[in-house]
């Protein structure tokens, strides 16, 4: 079965700095690879994901992502943060017509 | 795009009864749909997959006698934990799969917003 991993527990950044958080996957075939946003409480919210063709991808509220295939991530990135960014990211892996694996989550504060 | 309702957002119940946690898909027909059970501070956890018309499939280490999963139409899949204890506090979500796996932009997986479930 697939499965995700997230190095960074917690991440601080000030706003306006860039933004990465990082996102390693494992699976045997080409991965369906997502990024999702929760806030306190609230469901998971769709930032961006990759099937197949180019390998950045674009999202919403101005995140994108890359896929490397041979470093087997999928590193989410923003050049300037906003406050309002400051959330819990999860990375998830999905099979053809199967579950999502989620990665245990990287909270982001984000210091004025 | 596909939009999937899930209700309710919070519910309190006391401690050996049992609660419904509804997840409707509004505009498409869900197949396949999935539970997953959030605890604070943590990653989701899939329970279980759940397929219309069939049983659901359940995650190793999930009761399927406590947590009662019910598909029985193509917009409509239901969770229902019995006998609830204070453990059974959780966050619970539903998502279903979106399209036919094929790689085309509707494909994906769209989430309910979440059932806070305490159990007191």
């Amino acid at each position: 079965a697939q499965s995700v991993t997230q190095p960074d527990i917690h991440i601080t950044v000030s706003e306006g700095a860039s933004l990465e958080l990082r996102c390693n996957y494992s699976y045997g075939a080409t991965p369906y690879l997502f990024w999702y946003v929760q806030s306190p409480g609230q469901g998971l919210q769709l930032l961006l994901k990759y099937f197949s063709g180019d390998t950045l991808v674009q999202g919403i509220k101005g995140f994108e992502a890359e896929f490397k295939r041979s470093q087997s991530s999928f590193n989410l990135r923003k050049p300037s943060v906003h406050w309002s960014d400051a959330a819990e990211y999860f990375c998830a892996v999905g099979a053809r017509n199967n579950d999502m694996r989620f990665g245990a989550g990287t909270r982001l504060t984000v210091k004025p | 795009g596909a939009v999937v309702s899930q209700h309710p957002s919070r519910v309190i119940c006391k401690s050996g009864t049992s609660v419904k946690i509804e997840c409707r898909s509004l505009d498409f027909q869900a197949t396949t749909m999935f539970w997953y059970r959030q605890f604070p501070k943590q990653s989701l956890m899939l329970m279980a997959t759940s397929n219309e018309g069939s049983k659901a499939t359940y995650e190793q280490g999930v009761e399927k006698d406590k947590f009662l999963i019910n598909h029985a139409s193509l917009t409509l899949s239901t969770l229902t934990v019995t006998s609830a204890h204070p453990e059974d506090s959780s966050f619970y979500i539903c998502s279903a799969l979106v399209g036919s796996g094929t790689g085309g932009p509707q494909d994906g997986y769209t989430f309910g917003s979440g059932t806070r479930l305490t159990v007191v």
